[in-house]
C-alpha cells in the first residue's frame, strides 16, 4: 500500500524560505506524478505545481511560478516544494498527492497528510 | 485558471439525495474529461470520490455517481448518511500540465 509521509510543521518570519518533503512509501516513486496543493485555513484547495520524476518534468500554476520550486530525491523516493519569500497569505496546509496515472494527469489518489507552515514575525 | 465554481453548500435529509455542481469553462471542464471529486472531512486530507468524470475508485460506495455536460459537472450523492457530511471540491484537468480545483461545497446532512 502507498504512503505520502511528509514533513512536520514550520513557522517561518515573511521573507524567509521553507521547503517541505513528501516521502513516497510501499510503491513505486519514479513514474507518477506529484503534485503540491494548499489549503489557506478555513479556504479551499488550491493547486500549486507538480513533478514527474522519472522525467524531472516540473510545471507550475501561474500564481506560483518563479516563487515555488519542485524537486525529487529519486534514492530516497522524496518529493520536495520550496517556496521563497514567504508571506503571511501563504500560511496554509501543504499537501503533496500522487497522480493516478502513470507519467500523465488524471486525479490525485494518493495524499499526504499535509504539513502546516506558519508565517509570522 | 480560475476556481471552478461550486455552490458553498448543499444539505439533504439522512437518505435523500445531494446534487453538486462544478461550472468550469471550455478550457478545463468542458475541455477534458479529467473531472475529479474530492471528499473533505476537517482537519483530514482530501479524499479521492470520483476521477475521469463518473468513475469510482475502489472503495467508493455506489451512492456516489457523477457527470459532466458542456463545461458543467455534476456529483450526486444518494441515500445520505451522516459521515457524508464532509466539504466537496471538484478538480479538473485544464491542458498545459494545469489543474484547477473548484471553490468548494460543505454538505449538511440534516
Amino acid at each position: 500500500q502507498v504512503h505520502l509521509v511528509q514533513s512536520g510543521p514550520e513557522v517561518k518570519k515573511p521573507g524567509s524560505s521553507v521547503k517541505v518533503s513528501c516521502k513516497t512509501s510501499g510503491g513505486t516513486f519514479r513514474t507518477y506524478p506529484i503534485s503540491w496543493v494548499r489549503q489557506a485555513p478555513g479556504q479551499g484547495l488550491e493547486w500549486m505545481g507538480g513533478i514527474i520524476p522519472i522525467f524531472g518534468t516540473t510545471y507550475y500554476a501561474q500564481n506560483f511560478q518563479g516563487r515555488v520550486t519542485i524537486t525529487t530525491d529519486e534514492s530516497t523516493s522524496t518529493a520536495y516544494m520550496e517556496v521563497n519569500s514567504l508571506r503571511s497569505d501563504d500560511t496554509a496546509v501543504y499537501y503533496c498527492a500522487r497522480d493516478l496515472a502513470e507519467a500523465a494527469h488524471d486525479a490525485f489518489d494518493i495524499w499526504g497528510q499535509g504539513t502546516m507552515v506558519t508565517v509570522s514575525s | 485558471q480560475s476556481a471552478l465554481t461550486q455552490p458553498p453548500s448543499a444539505s439533504g435529509s439522512p437518505g435523500q439525495s445531494v446534487t453538486i455542481s462544478c461550472t468550469g469553462t471550455s478550457s478545463d471542464v468542458g475541455g477534458h474529461n479529467y473531472v475529479s471529486w474530492y471528499q473533505q472531512h476537517p482537519g483530514k486530507a482530501p479524499k479521492l470520490m470520483i476521477y475521469e468524470v463518473n468513475k469510482r475508485p475502489s472503495g467508493v460506495p455506489d451512492r456516489f455517481s457523477a457527470s459532466k455536460s458542456g463545461n458543467t459537472a455534476s456529483l450526486t450523492v444518494s441515500g445520505l448518511q451522516a459521515e457524508d457530511e464532509a466539504d466537496y471540491y471538484c478538480c479538473s484537468y485544464a491542458g498545459n500540465n494545469d489543474y484547477v480545483f473548484g471553490t468548494g461545497t460543505k454538505v449538511t446532512v440534516l
